[in-house]
């Protein structure tokens, strides 16, 4: 019930074409759906967020999708980079007061070929 | 810049060496969690602070203790640390005021332990 499902395991994409990452949750306590960016040697960071009140959200390059029936929601890296290699990590959240507890998915190692 | 700073980034261990691991940051966040990454897999939380308050998770061995002396800094201790806790080890804040959207949790490089 804690676990967030991730796929696929790894990626690789051309430079230019759209990288999608799928992830799925049973806990439908779940408010919060952040996705993280990893790159080696480094912390992940906070790429882009979504509430399960909306269907998608849109920044920059970066889109989420969310499909609160279905419980799955996805990433979508539109003009793919090389720069955009990267671990990414989906994770989801329960609110808990004051912290904000996070299930990771097992994440999905990206590669764009230039 | 307001960050998350963690020291050392590499340290390397005995088996059965008590070890302890660094964490200050500048954001003055009253919520600092600590995570395991083992190699390829996902961060792990292993517990938080609310301010003083201490939240270990159910499944986090007795083996790893945690102390926050004031909001800037907070330590892992590993009493003795076996081969299997090998790992990254991430420290993250956030503000507990913040509305859930926007309540990010900001995280430093990590300290990659290895025990020999």
């Amino acid at each position: 019930q804690q676990q967030v499902k991730q796929s696929p395991q790894s990626l690789i994409v051309q430079k230019g074409g759209i990288s999608i990452i799928n992830c799925a949750y049973e806990n439908t306590a779940f408010d919060y759906f952040p996705w993280y960016q990893q790159f080696p040697g480094k912390g992940p960071a906070l790429l882009i967020a979504i509430r399960p009140d909306v269907s998608e959200k849109k920044e920059g390059r970066f889109t989420i999708s969310f499909n609160k029936s279905a419980k799955q929601f996805s990433l979508h890296i539109m003009d793919s980079q090389p720069g955009d290699s990267a671990t990414y990590f989906c994770a989801a959240s329960k609110y808990g007061g004051a912290t904000n507890k996070l299930i990771f998915g097992t994440g999905t190692l990206l590669a764009v070929q230039p | 810049d307001a960050m998350v700073i963690q020291n050392p980034r590499y340290q390397v261990t005995q088996f059965g060496k008590p070890v302890t691991l660094s964490c200050s940051q500048t954001l003055n966040h009253n919520v600092m969690y600590w995570y395991q990454q083992k190699s390829s897999q996902a961060p792990k939380l292993l517990f938080h602070y609310y301010d003083k308050d201490f939240n270990n998770e159910a499944d986090t061995p007795d083996n790893f203790q945690s102390r926050r002396p004031n909001t800037s800094f907070c330590f892992l201790d590993i009493r003795s640390p076996g081969l299997g806790d090998a790992a990254m080890y991430l420290c993250a804040t956030s503000r507990a005021q913040d509305r859930i959207i926007t309540r990010k949790q900001f995280f430093g490089p990590g300290t990659r332990l290895t025990v020999l």
